[in-house]
């Protein structure tokens, strides 16, 4: 079957850095995303691995490992705004070109 | 400029009723998908096409239905069967790329009673 864990929920400060880990075991592996998503809106693309190794675009970063089948997306320099829904999704191999999501981490960043 | 475009926004139904949902993309891309959120989870996926003329069953697609007639259309019926249809409904399309991100609809709400 196909898993993937994240935790539910997670609280931080403006300023602070956050780290969010996703765990996954899937059939086949084809790349590894990371999407934020607002209350009552679509997701929004944040990045992509599909090797081994740190991703790194500004404030996001997003780091896999295939073998241990784990990533993490960090934030840092948080602001109120990335207050939001993080979901880890991975594309393996029994669902063609489709994605599986993981249900999410909830990111409450206070001031 | 090029998207993808889910109608309506808000859908009200009553209970035992069809209801299709649209979805359009003008990006030219050949796989779209939907998905189905509920509160406190993440994306389940129903249905996916991969190109025209076809499609598949996703994890969650008993009580759905689709058609793929045209690359620019993959509108979904919720169908009388779907024992919990109220939820927020989301379409996506990818093509091949660098990485087959998605590009997401802005999502339609239905809410049976």
């Amino acid at each position: 079957g196909q898993n993937i864990d994240q935790p539910t929920e997670m609280t931080a400060t403006e300023g602070a850095i956050v780290q969010i880990n996703c765990t996954y075991q899937t059939s086949g592996f084809n790349g590894l995303f990371w999407y934020q998503q607002h209350a009552g809106e679509a997701p929004t693309f944040l990045s992509y691995n599909v090797l081994d190794g740190l991703e790194e675009k500004g404030r996001f970063s997003s780091f896999l490992s295939r073998s241990k089948g784990y990533s993490y997306l960090l934030l840092k320099e948080l602001q109120m705004k990335d207050s939001a829904s993080y979901l880890c999704a991975v594309r393996g191999a029994s669902a063609g070109t489709a994605l599986i999501f993981g249900k999410g981490t909830t990111l409450s960043v206070s001031s | 400029d090029g998207g993808i475009t889910q109608s309506p926004k808000y859908l009200f139904r009553k209970e035992g009723q069809n209801v299709t949902l649209s979805c359009e993309q003008n990006l030219n891309h050949d796989a779209m998908y939907w998905y189905r959120q509920d509160p406190g989870q993440g994306l389940r996926l129903i249905y996916y096409s991969q190109i025209v003329n076809d499609f598949q069953k996703g994890d969650i697609a008993e009580g759905y239905s689709v058609s793929r007639e045209k690359k620019e259309s993959f509108p979904l019926t919720v169908t009388s069967a779907q024992k919990n249809p109220t939820a927020f409904y989301l379409c996506a399309s990818s093509n091949p790329g660098t990485n087959y991100g998605y590009t997401f609809g802005s999502g339609t709400r239905l809410t049976v009673v």
